[in-house]
């Protein structure tokens, strides 16, 4: 079925080094992706979204690169700071279709290490 | 702005009871959905909606209901709470923006135990 995954559960950076965290995703169908945040106790918060017609997308210290090919998207976080540590979950929905409908993937825990 | 907010945070419930989670967004947000995240995993989706009065069902609806009678307003019912029930809620609301974009606002959540 449709699915959503992460290759890593957890990943431990020492603080000022980047981060990649990666997922892997099933349906093909799907053509918007995005990346959220959840730190502990609260609510995800959304980070960056990436459509299926571009393959690379940049924020503040924040990158998603995605690869069509492979079904393989990623998040590259620079100059990881303690207050990025938190959980990190890929999702993916499909534009043109009913909003509200994301699947998400199991999630990675980033440690930062000061 | 609140944004999504969602009631009560905490709740225990005994094995065959029935409550309402209930979830508010002020954004004027079209969709709104029911997730459960349970330890170590990923949100799932339990009902989402598209519009006032228009419900449906996600990946695991067993267990729940859900209506929209306002477009503000997405209540989560429980029928007939189980242990397997046991878990954290999270209520979204999201848009439509013009290039059709749909990024989710999350509540900060209901953690639900059902003994």
């Amino acid at each position: 079925g449709e699915s959503v995954g992460l290759h890593l559960p957890t990943l431990s950076v020492q603080e000022g080094d980047n981060s990649i965290i990666n997922c892997a995703y099933s349906n093909s169908a799907s053509d918007y992706f995005i990346w959220y945040k959840q730190e502990s106790g609260k609510g995800p918060q959304f980070i960056i979204d990436i459509r299926s017609n571009m393959d690379k997308r940049q924020g503040q210290r924040v990158t998603v690169l995605l690869n069509k090919t492979v079904k393989h998207l990623s998040l590259q976080i620079a100059a990881t700071q303690p207050g990025d540590s938190a959980v990190y979950f890929c999702a993916e929905n499909m534009i043109y279709n009913q909003g509200g409908k994301l699947i998400f993937g199991q999630g990675t825990e980033l440690s930062v290490k000061p | 702005n609140a944004g999504v907010t969602q009631t009560p945070k905490f709740q225990v419930l005994k094995t065959g009871q029935s409550m309402t989670l209930q979830c508010a967004q002020d954004m004027n947000h079209e969709y709104m959905s029911w997730y459960r995240q349970d330890p170590g995993m990923g949100l799932r989706l339990i009902h989402y909606s598209v519009g006032a009065g228009i419900t449906d069902q996600g990946e695991v609806p067993n267990g729940y209901n859900v209506s929209r009678s306002t477009t503000e307003d997405f209540p989560l019912r429980l029928l007939s709470a189980a242990p397997s029930q046991t878990s954290v809620y999270f209520c979204a609301s999201s848009y439509r923006t013009v290039d059709m974009n749909t990024e989710a606002f999350f509540g900060q959540g209901t953690r639900l135990t059902v003994v």
